[in-house]
């Protein structure tokens, strides 16, 4: 059973533009969201994780934003760039669980110069 | 710079040998885990220790795979034998203990390639 659900599975976006990422998930219990990027050869890395507790969170060009009641949350890339370009996962844990993440089935984004 | 580190970083085998991937976590993370990565399947949970104690071990084949932690700084899988089916990109990540919410931090990975 996937508990968390990416989509798209790839996006091609022009330089300078918007990239958005989303993400569902079904368990209720979760309460930490983080965001990978994987560039190719390499291992995912955390670029930004929020909680619950906030709606959203900025770092930089990289948004989280949060829906609870929806039980979605998003990755918006603003100003993409071509070094951007790169696989992103979402996943998600549930606190008392320890580090134990499930992840979403990734999503290869494509920055266009 | 602490990292954690893999060997070897490729492997190809034959159809029905061993082969045994290792994993260095980083120093003082007490959480390691093993994935699996496919263009199929994306990324899979194998297994994962914490305090080198196997706590969930359900998205690992018990046939062939084998994953062990023989001291905190070393970490291993095992495939034996080894298929075609298990072609796919192994990686180690390792976590800090002691906060609620924690980062994994992922190893370069193990490109086996079965033949």
């Amino acid at each position: 059973q996937q508990q968390v659900k990416q989509s798209p599975q790839s996006l091609i976006v022009q330089k300078e533009g918007i990239s958005i990422i989303n993400c569902a998930y079904e368990n209720t219990a979760f309460d930490y969201f983080p965001w990978y990027q994987q560039f190719p050869g390499k291992g995912p890395a955390l670029l930004i994780a929020i909680r619950p507790d906030v709606s959203e969170k900025k770092e930089g060009r990289f948004t989280i934003s949060f829906n609870k009641s929806a039980k979605q949350f998003s990755l918006h890339i603003m100003d993409s760039q071509p070094g951007d370009s790169a696989t992103y996962f979402c996943a998600a844990s549930v606190g008392n669980a320890g580090n134990m993440l499930t992840f979403g089935g990734g999503t290869r984004l494509m920055v266009k110069p | 710079d602490a990292r954690v580190t893999q060997t070897p970083r490729d492997k190809v085998t034959e159809m029905g040998q061993e082969v045994t991937m290792r994993c260095q976590p980083i120093l003082g993370h007490n959480t390691v885990f093993w994935y699996r990565q496919t263009m199929m399947q994306g990324l899979e949970l194998l297994a994962y220790f914490r305090n080198r104690a196997p706590l969930d071990d359900s998205g690992m084949p018990k046939d062939r795979f084998s994953a062990e932690m023989p001291d905190a700084t070393l970490a291993t899988l095992k495939i034996q034998p080894s298929e075609p089916r298990d072609s796919a990109v192994y990686f180690c990540a390792s976590g800090p203990t002691g906060a609620k919410y924690n980062e994994q931090f992922f190893g370069p990975g193990t490109r086996l390639t079965v033949l």
